[in-house]
């Protein structure tokens, strides 16, 4: 699985967006982009997840870069417990590849009022 | 609420002892995976089994077992415990093993 790069810490008000980048420069064409957080020592939940196309739920959006080296998790309006570790996983989405979730550090990503 | 149950909340032990930690899958979920949570190493995947059986390992030590069961709960037994041992561990479930995984809210193990 490729590996991803993250920043460690970010901060964003509440009530702003909260641009949360990842950089995949070694991404193959069947991995997707995986974005999960966990709050405190919950265990993590899932987000969103895409391949090339920007993709949006109830919770965030995801922004992918046209030659897929990077992407931007987007909460449109963050709020407290928005607090979180932000995780960016790549991972390949058909069977045959590793399934399992391999965890960086993340971005810890702190919101204040 | 992801739906993955996990019991017990939390476990305290004694070295040497032996555990064992559950969890129910999402309804309909064939694949349940185990992931460990220390402080320095943080998330790493143990094992995955998907409709009973081994899919695939990580860093599982070998005093460290799992098996799912015929009605997809899976459990997770952790042997001649060491002071190391004491962690998060969290189950995850997909319908699909190229899918989504949800997770539980995990089991807090201790070990004095």
């Amino acid at each position: 699985d490729a590996k991803t790069t993250q920043p460690t810490s970010m901060d964003c008000a509440e009530g702003r967006a909260a641009n949360l980048p990842c950089n995949h420069s070694t991404i193959s064409g069947n991995e997707y982009v995986y974005w999960y957080r966990q709050i405190h020592s919950q265990g993590p939940q899932y987000i969103i997840h895409g391949l090339k196309n920007n993709e949006t739920n109830e919770m965030a959006s995801l922004i992918i870069t046209e030659d897929r080296k990077s992407s931007t998790l987007i909460l449109p309006h963050a709020t407290l417990r928005d607090t979180a570790v932000y995780y960016c996983i790549v991972r390949v989405g058909s069977q045959g590849g590793s399934e399992k979730l391999v965890f960086g550090k993340g971005t810890k990503l702190t919101v204040n009022p | 609420d992801s739906g993955v149950t996990q019991t017990p909340k939390h476990l305290i032990t004694a070295t040497g002892q032996r555990v064992t930690l559950r969890c129910s899958p999402r309804s309909g979920d064939l694949s349940v995976y185990w992931y460990q949570q220390s402080l320095d190493q943080g998330l790493q995947f143990l094992i995955q089994y998907y409709n009973g059986e081994e899919r695939a390992k990580g860093n599982i030590l070998e005093r460290f077992s799992a098996q799912q069961f015929p009605d997809l709960h899976s459990e997770l037994n952790l042997s001649s415990l060491e002071l190391g041992d004491s962690a998060l561990y969290f189950c995850a479930s997909s319908v699909d093993p190229s899918l989504a995984q949800f997770f539980g809210p995990g089991t807090r193990l201790t070990v004095l």
